[in-house]
């Protein structure tokens, strides 16, 4: 059975800061790798999604990475800014499991000004 | 496309009461997904369609959950009998499937219940 891990769950950090999450997962059979955004009481908002052959995805100042044969992924967020304060949550999804996704708990992301 | 669109954004019902949300998919999305998220969670898998068919549903939806999609387009989610641990954010997500598909998963802003 696929578990989602996602560490730490809460950070808080000065503005301008560079930082990393992270997820793990128990099963490497992935399909794909997704991280979000989630903003209190809202839904959730797809940032990255990297395919079980890459390495690797970039978008602006977000940086995902994958490395399938010890089941991490870090989400790397450089310069960050107080609006980048959200909920970050990690899913995967698995062949032959109809593309659902499994979600971390994910990590409540604090910027300071 | 206007996205995955979900109603009513919140529901708030006394319990034993009935509950219905609906989604509507962004168009010509194959796939629809429920899933349901408590506070401080991550959203756990409920069920999903493939077109009309339902093809999986998770241990979590008990016999008092149900889930159409009649004509492979919207879909709906009742409660019946509501409790109290039914409290919760009720997310719907869309996907295409075949072809250039990426597995992405597309989701909407979710309808918040809960349950006095």
């Amino acid at each position: 059975k696929q578990e989602v891990t996602q560490i730490p769950a809460a950070l808080s950090v000065p503005e301008g800061e560079n930082l990393v999450l992270n997820c793990s997962f128990t099963d490497s059979a992935i399909y794909n790798l997704q991280w979000f955004r989630q903003d209190p009481g809202k839904g959730l908002t797809s940032l990255l999604l990297i395919q079980s052959s890459q390495r690797e995805q970039t978008s602006g100042r977000l940086n995902a990475s994958l490395d399938k044969s010890s089941g991490r992924s870090t989400l790397y967020i450089a310069a960050s800014q107080p609006g980048d304060s959200a909920t970050y949550l990690c899913a995967v999804s698995t062949y032959n499991q109809g593309g659902k996704l499994i979600f971390g708990q994910g990590t409540e992301l604090s910027v300071k000004p | 496309d206007t996205g995955v669109s979900q109603d009513p954004r919140h529901k708030i019902t006394k319990r034993g009461q009935n509950v219905t949300f609906r989604c509507d998919p962004i168009s010509e999305h194959n796939r629809l997904y429920w899933y349901r998220q408590t506070l401080g969670q991550g959203p756990e898998f409920l069920t999903y369609f493939q077109n009309e068919a339902q093809l999986e549903k998770s241990r979590l939806l008990s016999d008092r959950f149900s889930a159409e999609r009649p004509k492979g387009s919207f879909s709906t989610l009742e409660i019946q009998r509501t409790e109290q641990g039914d409290s919760a954010m009720y997310l719907c997500a869309s996907s295409p499937i075949a072809g250039a598909n990426t597995g992405e998963l597309f989701f909407g802003e979710g309808s918040r219940l809960t349950v006095l």
